[in-house]
């Protein structure tokens, strides 16, 4: 079945370090691959995403993530970690198909500790 | 502000009642999608509409239904209220039916007592 996985639903840095939050899907045909981030009490906002374009992406606030086909890996990057980046994290899928559905990995809360 | 708009933002309702969200899309996007966001679920879609007809479903419930207007707004429209649909129900919009980026709305917050 198609799916997305993201390994670890909480995730503490300390500011200046880095961000690494994981993310696998789980099928034979690379799909669409997403970041959305949700701060407390808002809507989901695009971070980034892959559509078979370069295998580096790179989006907004200094993240980024690199497509790996050999590891079915979309994980997401950022070089320093600021106060600002807390909060939660989705990847997202869109397999192939006439259609927009997304399908969400589980989310990661990342903390960034002073 | 990612140009889709919901209302109410918050819901407070018993359990059997039926209740309605709204959803209006980004000017001259025609597809809509509500996904659905708890604690033991996670987000998960539900429905999709592209310009006024049902493209994909989801893990919608049959108590639970949707439709898109002319004006492409949508609605989606849950009945007989359970205390498990107590839930974040979000909209996002998109130019094309599929393929590109979805945006979001804030959010209509469901509490069902």
């Amino acid at each position: 079945a198609q799916s997305v996985t993201q390994l670890g639903s909480h995730v503490s840095v300390s500011e200046g370090a880095l961000v690494l939050l994981r993310c696998n899907y789980s099928s034979s045909v690379p799909p669409y691959l997403f970041w959305y981030v949700q701060y407390p009490n808002q809507g989901l906002q695009l971070l980034l995403k892959y559509t078979s374009a370069a295998t580096l992406v790179k989006g907004i606030n200094g993240f980024e993530a690199e497509f790996k086909k050999s590891e079915t890996s979309f994980h997401l990057t950022k070089p320093s970690a600021h106060m600002s980046d807390a909060a939660e994290y989705f990847c997202a899928v869109r397999f192939s198909g006439n259609t927009g559905k997304l399908i969400f990995g589980q989310g990661t809360t990342l903390q960034v500790k002073p | 502000d990612s140009g889709v708009t919901q209302t109410p933002k918050h819901l407070i309702t018993a359990t059997g009642q039926r209740v309605t969200l709204r959803c209006s899309p980004r000017s001259g996007d025609l597809s809509v999608y509500w996904y659905q966001q708890s604690l033991d679920q996670g987000l998960q879609f539900l429905i999709q509409y592209y310009n006024g007809e049902e493209r994909a479903k989801g893990n919608i419930l049959e108590r639970f239904s949707a439709q898109q207007f002319p004006d492409l707004h949508s609605e989606l429209n849950l009945s007989s209220l359970e205390l498990g649909d107590s839930a974040l129900y979000f909209c996002a919009s998109s130019p094309l039916v599929a393929g590109d980026t979805q945006y979001f709305g804030p959010g209509t917050r469901l509490t069902v007592l």
